[in-house]
């Protein structure tokens, strides 16, 4: 079974924080991605990387930063957390098919962060 | 702006009913369309997915319908179970990424 796993389930910070999230993948997939779910908005792509130390902005980059030193691991960057990131933050992997193929994405537990 | 939207928010529905959600998109480069399963404190999950030159897929109690002329799609959940209580995500699939409806929270009484 594939698993991703996120470094912590609930983390409060104060604003201006410079926050970390770090997620896991013990599949060797190239793919992984970074989203945040809210109520009512269902779930937002905010980075992708479809290798190591290749990233991609997502819908709403907007105050993130990410890091894809290895393959494995794909680190969310708050640089200096606010009041409307707190939020859900799920993590998410694929395989990277290239063959037109389906490329089922797999999520980690999430990360509830609370900014104050 | 949401690229797929969903329907309804929430309903509830007793044991053995079939709650029917409903999604509709406008980006037609989509060329996937999956639903994913969100238990409390978990992570959305794989559930069925349907191509659109496809009209119907049937994965045990659960149906896709897909109306590409209007482009519609939505799920059915045939005979359900206090175990499906959960929320419902949509997704149209483009380039690999994902873009998903609101989502829709079922709740099946016993």
């Amino acid at each position: 079974d594939v698993k991703v796993t996120q470094s912590s389930r609930y983390l409060v910070k104060r604003t201006g924080e410079k926050v970390f999230l770090e997620c896991v993948q013990d599949m060797d997939h190239e793919n992984m991605f970074w989203y945040r779910q809210d109520p009512g908005l269902g779930l937002r792509l905010i980075y992708f990387s479809y290798d190591v130390k290749m990233k991609e902005k997502g819908d709403i980059p907007e105050g993130y930063s990410v890091s894809r030193e290895k393959k494995e691991r794909f680190s969310l960057i708050l640089e200096s957390a606010s009041t409307n990131q707190t939020s859900m933050y799920l993590c998410a992997s694929s395989l990277g098919l290239e063959t037109g193929d389906p490329d089922t994405q797999y999520f980690g537990p999430g990360t509830r962060l609370t900014v104050l | 702006q949401q690229q797929v939207k969903q329907s309804p928010q929430s309903l509830i529905v007793q044991k053995g009913g079939i709650p029917i959600i409903n999604c509709a998109y406008e980006n037609t480069a989509f060329d996937y369309f999956p639903w994913y399963q969100q238990f409390p404190g978990k992570g959305p999950a794989l559930l069925i997915a349907i191509r659109p030159d496809v009209s119907e897929k049937k994965e045990g109690r659960f149906t896709i319908s897909f109306n590409k002329s209007a482009k519609q799609f939505s799920l059915h959940i045939m005979d359900s179970q206090p175990g499906d209580s959960a929320t419902y995500f949509c997704a149209g699939v483009s380039w690999g990424k994902l873009q998903f409806g609101a989502g829709t929270q079922v709740v099946v009484t016993p």
